[in-house]
């Protein structure tokens, strides 16, 4: 069973705008990760945020972690092109093997 | 560093053949996974391993087979491919927290 459900899962935007993408799960965690995925590829960890952390930063991504209503947010600011990609928050509420669960994922469309 | 590699890339086999994918890291990684990937869906746990000479079930292992002989590398196997098992394979590595991602190999069992 997936335990993260992204919404929307798709997104088209026009470049320079910013984009906002949902993430809820269903069970306490231990932290929650985003990851992005460009077409054919590989998955790239973003950022982890804590449970006990509630917003986060990294350049141009903002993320936040309400674990009262079990939801996360993405927001990517001023996209580009390259931000084109498939975005999935996974959980981690294990201790010791950090499994990892997927939501299936937001596709976000940047256009020229 | 190479980081994760997997071989194949793509493969296609036909129902009841046998193969084994390759997993291989090199930043000394305790923990490594196995997930499969379907059609706009996420990923989904195979087997996952927590060190060298042990592994364990994930979400979907049935049909699968793991070894973790050497710490840096992880092989899956399967013994009798279904079309059901039609998928895009990754592999990763981690040691806490981020997980680092092999390039996938793309499965197609006729």
């Amino acid at each position: 069973s997936q335990q993260g459900e992204e919404d929307p899962q798709a997104l088209s935007i026009q470049e320079g705008e910013n984009a906002t993408m949902n993430c809820s799960y269903k069970t306490s965690i231990n932290n929650l990760q985003w990851y992005r995925q460009n077409s054919g590829r590989g998955l790239v960890h973003l950022i982890l945020i804590r449970s006990n952390e509630r917003e986060k930063h990294s350049g141009r991504l903002r993320v936040t972690l309400d674990t009262s209503k079990k939801s996360s947010s993405l927001l990517i600011t001023a996209s580009r092109a390259a931000d084109t990609a498939s975005y999935f928050c996974a959980t981690d509420a294990h201790q010791g093997a950090q499994k990892l669960v997927f939501g299936q994922g937001t596709r976000l469309t940047i256009n020229p | 560093n190479a980081g994760v590699t997997q071989t194949p890339k793509f493969r296609v086999l036909k129902t009841g053949q046998s193969m084994t994918l390759l997993c291989a890291q090199d930043m000394n990684h305790e923990y490594m996974y196995w997930y499969r990937q379907d059609p706009g869906m996420g990923l989904r746990l195979i087997h996952y391993s927590v060190g060298e000479g042990t592994t364990a079930k994930g979400e979907v292992p049935d049909g699968y087979n793991v070894s973790r002989l050497k710490k840096q590398n992880f092989l899956l196997g399967l013994e009798s491919a279904a079309p059901s098992q039609t998928s895009v394979y990754f592999c990763a590595s981690s040691y806490w927290g981020e997980q680092f991602f092999g390039p996938g190999t793309r499965l197609t069992v006729l």
